[in-house]
């Protein structure tokens, strides 16, 4: 069971836009900066998005992410098949010991 | 080129132990925090331990405190995890990952670069 909850799966066709959310509290979420990444099929992962809403050098603009309260959420639009992969949200949680917590991941289904 | 090449995993007996090596190049080693991160076969990632630059922090997963250890030697530009008393749910592809900060529970730091991994099968 992950600390911040996705939904396991989402799909678009190709030239959609699609949302990706993820749940948390006030201990990360609520008062963290959200990180996102990128694991494309039989490899490592990649940042994709830090602080909430930033793109590394070299992300495509097509790539979006937002936060409000104790959710964040990841928006692509102009759906690709290259974009087909697993999508994890990230955050430093203040709890007892702290530690860093992610999603449990969401694949994303190009139809 | 940022470069993180994990080495050390195998096949290993529950209770024995393992020593995981990552070579890291391409940036200066000592001004960043690092982290591992574990993926268990089709599952999602899971933070593992993380320690700051100069080595004076470490943090640990619940799920590993008290039986792994994170350590790095900076002249050497490596960073290491020694995983002792193994358990079959310790099988998993260790990444060794850089932290964009010095410290390794700085809440604004996130993750920019990710190695290939290294496999560890923990199994009788």
């Amino acid at each position: 069971q992950s600390v911040l909850t996705q939904p396991p799966s989402a799909s678009g066709s190709p030239g959609q836009r699609v949302t990706i959310s993820c749940s948390g509290s006030s201990s990360n979420i609520g008062k963290n900066t959200v990180n996102w990444y990128q694991q494309l099929p039989g490899t490592a992962p990649k940042l994709l998005i830090h602080d909430n809403s930033q793109r590394p050098s070299g992300v495509s603009d097509r790539f979006s992410g937002s936060k409000s309260g104790t959710s964040a959420s990841l928006a692509i639009s102009g759906l690709q098949s290259e974009d087909e992969a697993d999508y994890y949200c990230a955050a430093w949680d203040d709890g007892l010991n702290g530690r860093w917590v992610f999603g449990g991941g969401t694949k994303l289904t190009v139809l | 080129e940022v470069q993180l090449v994990e080495s050390g995993g195998g096949l290993v007996q529950p209770g024995r132990s393992l020593r995981l090596s990552c070579a890291a190049s391409g940036f200066k080693f000592d001004d960043y925090a690092m982290h591992w991160v574990r993926q268990a076969p089709g599952k999602g990632l899971e933070w593992v331990s993380g320690i700051t630059r100069n080595s004076g922090s470490t943090d640990y997963a619940d799920s590993v405190k008290g039986r792994f250890t994170i350590s790095r030697d900076n002249g050497k530009n490596s960073l290491y995890l020694q995983m002792n008393s193994l358990r079959p749910e310790d099988t998993a592809l260790y990444y060794c990952v850089k932290d964009i900060s010095i410290s390794s529970h700085d809440s604004s730091g996130y993750f920019d670069y990710w190695g290939q991994g290294t496999l560890v099968t923990v199994s009788s």
